[in-house]
């Protein structure tokens, strides 16, 4: 692994079902953050992560869930998906220092039908 | 509230110039981001800027002014592989970046 892997790749879903979107890094950086990207919006926050075992809501958290037992891994749960779930979802990590920015998955892209 | 304004979208011809503006207004501020985004990828990291002034970087330059909240990304000699969006986000006083909605690049030949 180098950098931050994300998966599915891509995912068709039916409403209704629960799923997991995971997120791995391997650069150990403190900070990590799920954003969705849908056209014409720009990126989202929906949850982030400061630190192991502390997380917080971004401006769209309804619906979703996270989780990090670890500095590693940082899931995304959609409990019971709806279509306007359906979106780009990036993963993203960052050391927390101000001048290094955020490193990107390369993206989920979620289908709910 | 916070917010980043920039162009939608914006057109320019290989091998010309062209610049993008973004405007910001957080709570706190700790630095301009700008990234790059291809169709269908994740955004890459392009460039910092926390004091007032230009950054060059190759082709590519950053201009930040704190007073007037106001970047921009300078984009010379164009070329065909420009064709992106390119994302301004502000970091504010949690570190947070605050993405700005990306303005797309058209580059014509």
């Amino acid at each position: 692994i180098a950098g931050i892997t994300q998966a599915p790749t891509s995912q068709i879903l039916a409403a209704g079902r629960r799923m997991t979107l995971r997120c791995t890094q391997d650069m150990r950086h403190n900070a990590m953050y799920w954003y969705r990207q849908d056209l014409g919006l720009g990126l989202r926050l929906i949850h982030y992560s400061n630190t192991a075992g502390t997380t917080g809501k971004g401006e769209v958290p309804d619906g979703y869930s996270v989780s990090r037992a670890n500095t590693d891994d940082f899931p995304l749960t959609l409990a019971s998906a709806v279509p306007s779930q359906t979106s780009v979802y990036f993963c993203a990590s960052s050391d927390g220092g101000t001048g290094s920015g955020y490193t990107f998955g390369s993206g989920t892209r979620l289908t709910v039908v | 509230g916070q917010n980043i304004d920039q162009p939608t979208e914006m057109t320019a011809t290989e091998g010309a110039i062209v610049q993008i503006n973004c405007t910001y207004q957080t709570s706190g501020f700790n630095g301009l981001f700008w990234y790059q985004q291809h169709a269908g990828e994740a955004p890459t990291f392009l460039s910092y800027n926390v004091l007032d002034g230009l950054e060059e970087k190759g082709r590519f330059s950053s201009f930040l002014s704190r007073s007037k909240g106001y970047s921009y990304l300078l984009l010379k000699e164009l070329q065909m592989k420009d064709s992106a969006s390119y994302l301004c986000a502000a970091m504010d006083s949690n570190y947070q970046l605050i993405w700005g909605a990306g303005t797309k690049l058209i580059i014509k030949p």
